[in-house]
């Protein structure tokens, strides 16, 4: 069975460092882009970020740029999301998904068709 | 950036009713648009890419067309399963989501 399986539920101060994790299997954890994906309490999705895992290269959305790290760990099949200072505001569902490729060539299509369960990260003193 | 609308962003519904949901690009996308379906407290659930393609497992009451810069996601026959939000995603360039839109019982 292919499937993404999260770290679990976080709860952590302002300030603080966190990495969250997302880990692959049944199927070629390299062979698919890995998307972060936030929700908001109440709010709907805003992709973050994604990650190549063959060659750890990334794209991160403007809008999260600066503010995470994304990184992977082929040996282990495994996605990370990190913050090096949370802030109240990080306070989220965060979801990773794996991009499937349909099509071939320059009009390849991506979409999003595994997900994970979803890790809840609460930041409050 | 591209931006991503959709309307309604709630509507009420019975079940066997013929549902239409729009989303529109701030620039044009092509067919690179995705539908996910949200239940709460769930993941998303990829229904429809590339703009008409089904996604495998997914009804066929479920359906999507356009392309340039407006779309629909029809669900022919509500069924009570289908309350739930849905989203497009524009994947012309990187990914960004639209607001959603809240399906819920009348």
């Amino acid at each position: 069975e292919v499937q993404l399986v999260q770290s679990g539920a976080e709860v952590k101060k302002p300030g603080e460092s966190l990495r969250i994790s997302c880990k692959g299997s049944g199927y070629s954890f390299t062979s698919y882009w890995i998307s972060w994906v936030r929700q908001m309490p109440g709010k709907g999705l805003e992709w973050m970020g994604r990650i190549d895992p063959s060659d750890s290269y990334t794209n991160y959305s403007p809008s999260f740029q600066g503010h995470v790290t994304i990184s992977a760990d082929k040996s282990i099949s495994t996605a990370y999301l990190q913050w090096s200072s949370l802030k109240a505001s990080d306070t989220a569902m965060y979801y990773c998904a794996r991009e499937a490729r349909y099509g071939s060539g320059s009009s390849s299509h991506y979409g999003m068709d595994v997900w994970g369960q979803g890790t809840t990260v609460t930041v409050s003193s | 950036d591209i931006q991503m609308t959709q309307s309604p962003s709630s509507l009420s519904a019975s079940v066997g009713d013929r549902v239409t949901i729009t989303c529109r690009a701030s620039q044009s996308i092509s067919s690179y648009l995705n539908w996910y379906q949200q239940k709460p407290g769930k993941a998303p659930k990829l229904l429809i890419y590339a703009a008409s393609s089904l996604q495998s497992g997914v009804p066929s009451r479920f359906s999507g067309s356009g392309s340039g810069t407006d779309f629909t996601l029809t669900i022919s026959s509500l069924q009570p399963e289908d309350f739930a939000t849905y989203y497009c995603q524009q994947s012309y360039s990187t990914f960004t989501f639209g607001p959603g839109t809240k399906v819920d019982i009348k």
